[in-house]
């Protein structure tokens, strides 16, 4: 079974800083791994996602994300924060041929960014 | 354009009645999953459904029932027995690849009063 831990249930930054929120998922098996942000009262949209091949993932938005296999992680980065980033950022994880059963989500952290 | 409407965007209710939440999609996805969130929770999964006329429980499936008899639509009746029902309701959909994310409706906030 999969299960997904994000760091920090809340990280606050300045607008122009680096933006590192983090993601380690629990798998015996090489999952697929998905960054979802959410804004307030809105549904949730996909920022990027790791399936195969390169490691490095480019989203949205300017965001990107590192699948390191040997840290089970999959932190999500930007390297300058913007306004327009303050929301809710969702990991979440599912396993090969896994087919149509559900994403397994992490609790989500809340990125703030001061002016 | 294609996507997932859930409608109505705000719901209240009285306590002891039961509703039906809508979710609709047109993107022919085969598979449907509803989630309730709730402050500092994340998502939790209630039912989903992987074709027609088939559905599983989630991990908070009490009190809820759902339905699906047709591809396009995937509806959840909250019922009375659910003893907190007050919360944010998310609709996804997805393909069959295990590859593919799922995609979101834009949610309906459910207010018992």
């Amino acid at each position: 079974a999969q299960s997904v831990t994000q760091l920090g249930s809340h990280v606050s930054v300045s607008e122009g800083a680096l933006v590192l929120l983090r993601c380690n998922y629990s798998s015996s098996v090489p999952p697929y791994l998905f960054w979802y942000v959410q804004y307030p009262n809105q549904g949730l949209q996909l920022l990027l996602k790791y399936t195969t091949g390169a490691t490095l993932v480019k989203g949205i938005n300017g965001f990107e994300a590192e699948f390191k296999k040997s840290e089970t992680s999959f932190h999500l980065t930007k390297p300058s924060a913007h306004m327009s980033d303050a929301a809710e950022y969702f990991c979440a994880v599912r396993g090969p041929n896994s087919g149509n059963t559900p994403l397994v989500f992490g609790k989500g952290t809340r990125l703030s960014v001061i002016a | 354009d294609g996507g997932i409407t859930q409608s109505p965007k705000y719901l209240f209710r009285k306590e002891g009645q039961n509703v039906t939440l809508s979710c609709e999609q047109n993107l022919n996805h085969d598979a449907m999953y509803w989630y309730r969130q709730d402050p500092g929770q994340g998502l939790r999964l209630i039912y989903y459904s992987q074709i027609v006329n088939d559905f599983q429980k989630g991990d908070i499936a009490e009190g809820y029932s759902v339905s699906r008899e047709k591809k396009e639509s995937f509806p959840l009746t909250v019922t009375s027995a659910q003893k907190n029902p007050t919360a944010f309701y998310l609709c996804a959909s997805k393909t069959s690849d295990s590859y593919n994310e799922q995609f979101f409706g834009p949610g309906t906030r459910l207010t018992v009063l």
